[in-house]
């Protein structure tokens, strides 16, 4: 079985300060995937990353790809409010064109 | 606004009854994707459809669940015999040909008392 484990599980910080958010698996991934999901919201997309060693930014939002595609991280810098939610990796599964497997999340909380 | 829209955002049922829910996915995605998120969970994949075609059911999909994509645009999730166990949120997600670009809905949010 492919399992995703993300930590940590929670993470409450002030604007400003930095985080990263990590994503572990003892399988080999294809790709990776970010996601953002709100309270009562379903996830959004932010990043796909492909080749090992893959690093992807997105503004303020640094995203890596284990070199040997079996891990990825997320690094925010100068973390703003709008930055809180629940942040999920995903991964494809490898007996399935059409399923991701998710890890559980990390919820991150932004205070002002 | 033209994405992923799911009827009812809520629903509070009775264990043992019926519930039906629906998706309608963006306008030409021909593969759409049902998933069950519990509190602290991540999305769990339930099952997906290429056009009106089910290729896919997770084991955690049991003979009291039923999907259907009549004309391969919107679909239904069907849960007979609710039971407590069923509370959770249910997430529709469509996309394009490659499913891993997918876009979810808001989901139903599902409480069995």
């Amino acid at each position: 079985t492919q399992l995703l484990e993300q930590s940590p599980q929670f993470l409450s910080i002030q604007e400003g300060e930095n985080l990263t958010v990590y994503c572990n698996s003892s399988s080999v991934f294809s790709s990776l995937q970010w996601y953002r999901q709100e309270p009562g919201e379903g996830p959004v997309l932010l990043v796909t990353v492909v080749t090992g060693g893959e690093v992807k930014k997105l503004k303020r939002l640094t995203f890596q790809f284990g070199d040997a595609r079996k891990d990825s991280s997320l690094h925010i810098t100068a973390a703003q409010t709008g930055d809180t939610g629940l942040y999920l990796c995903a991964g494809p599964l490898t007996d399935s064109w059409g399923k991701l497997q998710f890890g559980a999340g990390t919820q991150v909380v932004v205070t002002p | 606004d033209t994405g992923v829209s799911q009827n009812p955002r809520h629903k509070i049922t009775k264990r043992g009854q019926n519930v039906t829910f629906r998706c309608d996915p963006i306008s030409e995605h021909n593969r759409l994707y049902w998933y069950r998120q519990t509190l602290g969970q991540g999305p769990e994949f339930l099952t997906y459809f290429q056009n009106e075609a089910q290729l896919e059911k997770s084991r955690l999909l049991s003979d009291r669940f039923s999907a259907e994509r009549p004309k391969g645009s919107f679909s239904t999730l069907e849960i007979q015999r609710t039971e407590q166990g069923d509370s959770a949120m249910y997430l529709c997600a469509s996309s394009l040909g490659s499913y891993l670009r997918q876009y979810f809905g808001p989901g139903t949010r599902l409480t069995v008392t």
